[in-house]
């Protein structure tokens, strides 16, 4: 299996830009999926493939992928994406999947 | 309306077997696999394992294979995550969802299972 790390926490004032990040040797082989989880709520799929957002999910959330390292970027916060974000891919085998760390946006 | 919806929470002493479940509806159930996560109070998610309700090929994480089974009937279209002996460390709460194209899609609502004696 393989490991994926992120930064535990990140702050971004009302309306400014933050990009969160996603380290791992599974992601030079595949994409990452971004999931937002509220206190109390299961998570939400905002991100997957090369760019690519669910239906309903806001263009303000974006993704990018460099070597071993995934990003998701949010443009412009708004108070409501305050939340914990994990990446997820499959790991190294191909077979099985893995979780980030995770990351809790704060915005302020 | 797509949608997964997970058995009650469960409270259980070490040592005792449990079974909970996620029922789907909403999609042809044997065309995606179903993911069980478990996320530990005030912690992160833990990709637990998946299952192919078509045939049924299961596939766990090597940090839960031999603790956990996971099942599905796909005569009603139900998944199944099941332990034959609780330890207190699976005190948890315990998400299946639906593994689409992109990626988990679809999530139930959660069960929590707490472990005490």
């Amino acid at each position: 299996s393989s490991e994926l790390t992120q930064d535990p926490a990140v702050s971004v004032a009302l309306g400014q830009t933050v990009t969160i990040t996603c380290q791992g040797d599974s992601l030079r082989s595949y994409y990452a999926t971004w999931y937002q989880q509220k206190p109390g709520q299961a998570p939400v799929l905002v991100l997957f493939g090369q760019d690519t957002r669910p239906s309903g999910i806001p263009d303000r959330f974006s993704g990018s992928t460099s070597g071993n390292t995934a990003s998701l970027t949010l443009s412009g916060a708004q108070a409501d994406d305050e939340a914990d974000y994990y990446c997820s891919s499959r790991d190294t085998s191909g077979v099985l999947y893995v979780f980030g760390t995770g990351t809790k946006v704060t915005v302020l | 309306e797509v949608q997964l919806v997970q058995s009650g929470s469960e409270v259980k002493k070490p040592g005792e077997s449990l079974t909970i479940s996620c029922k789907a509806s909403g999609y042809s159930f044997i065309n995606y696999w179903i993911t069980w996560v478990r996320q530990v109070p005030g912690k992160g998610l833990e990709w637990v394992g998946k299952i192919d309700p078509s045939d049924p090929d299961m596939l766990y994480s090597p940090s839960f294979e031999g603790h956990v089974t996971i099942s599905a009937d796909k005569s009603i279209t139900t998944a199944y995550l099941q332990w034959s002996s609780l330890k207190a460390s699976d005190t948890a709460t315990y998400y299946c969802a639906r593994l689409g194209i992109g990626g988990m899609d679809v999530w139930g609502q959660g069960t929590t299972v707490t472990v005490s004696s």
